[in-house]
């Protein structure tokens, strides 16, 4: 079974400018979690998609968005982009029911903004 | 969601056994704990979970008291490839609208030869 694949694996991008990263869960799963890594902030949540609608959402502005489709594949939006955004985009999957609560996630996106 | 404490950092030579220690003295009745490890500029893998006693997988071993207030990794004879860092977890995973895992600082073991 193919595990979670994330695209593009390092995007550069310059202040202002918006970005947007593409997520493919495993087969099966209908749940897709997004989160940043920095070295000063660790990871941290972004939000959570099931069945094309978010579930949860973590503490960022607005600037951050995301969507699922009907496939469950994901997409995470950026706009305006900061300095600060500069980070490690991980995205995870998981499978609903009993016994399928375990995250698995994808290698990341390194975005770095000029 | 139940905070967690676990060392910064630990040192270990090759071939021996590394115990990481996770205290987490409000964990809730439903909680799992899960076990994660990170390479640099990868994402956390999956490495075990479990809910109370020992649970033992082909990679590691999860030591949970009766109290549940803290568990332990357990990996064997660990090699220079097992250098990263390792996030220990506790949330109810199992319920159905919770995705958000809150991960604190890891402990970054350094692996020596």
């Amino acid at each position: 079974k193919a595990g979670v694949t994330q695209t593009p694996r390092y995007l550069i991008k310059t202040r202002g400018q918006q970005v947007t990263l593409s997520c493919s869960p495993i087969s099966g799963h209908r749940s897709v979690s997004w989160y940043q890594q920095t070295p000063g902030q660790g990871l941290q949540f972004l939000f959570e998609y099931f069945s094309e609608t978010q579930r949860n959402k973590g503490n960022f502005p607005g600037r951050f968005s995301g969507r699922q489709f009907s496939n469950s594949r994901s997409e995470m939006n950026v706009s305006t982009l900061e300095l600060g955004d500069s980070a490690l985009y991980l995205c995870a999957s998981r499978g609903t029911g009993l016994g399928t609560n375990i995250q698995y996630f994808g290698a990341g996106t390194r975005l770095s903004v000029l | 969601l139940a905070k967690t404490t676990q060392p910064i950092s630990m040192d270990s030579y090759e071939g021996q056994e590394v115990n990481i220690t996770c205290s987490h003295n409000n964990i809730a009745t439903n909680d799992y704990i899960t076990w994660y490890q990170q390479f640099p500029s990868q994402g956390p893998r999956f490495i075990i979970q479990g809910y109370k006693t020992k649970v033992t997988n082909e990679v590691a071993s999860l030591f949970i008291p009766a109290d549940r207030k803290s568990s332990t990794l357990s990996l064997p004879r660990v090699s220079l490839s097992d250098t990263a860092v390792y996030y220990c977890l506790v949330g109810d995973y199992g319920s159905s609208n919770t995705g958000k895992l809150i991960f604190g600082q890891g402990t970054t073991l350094q692996v020596k030869p």
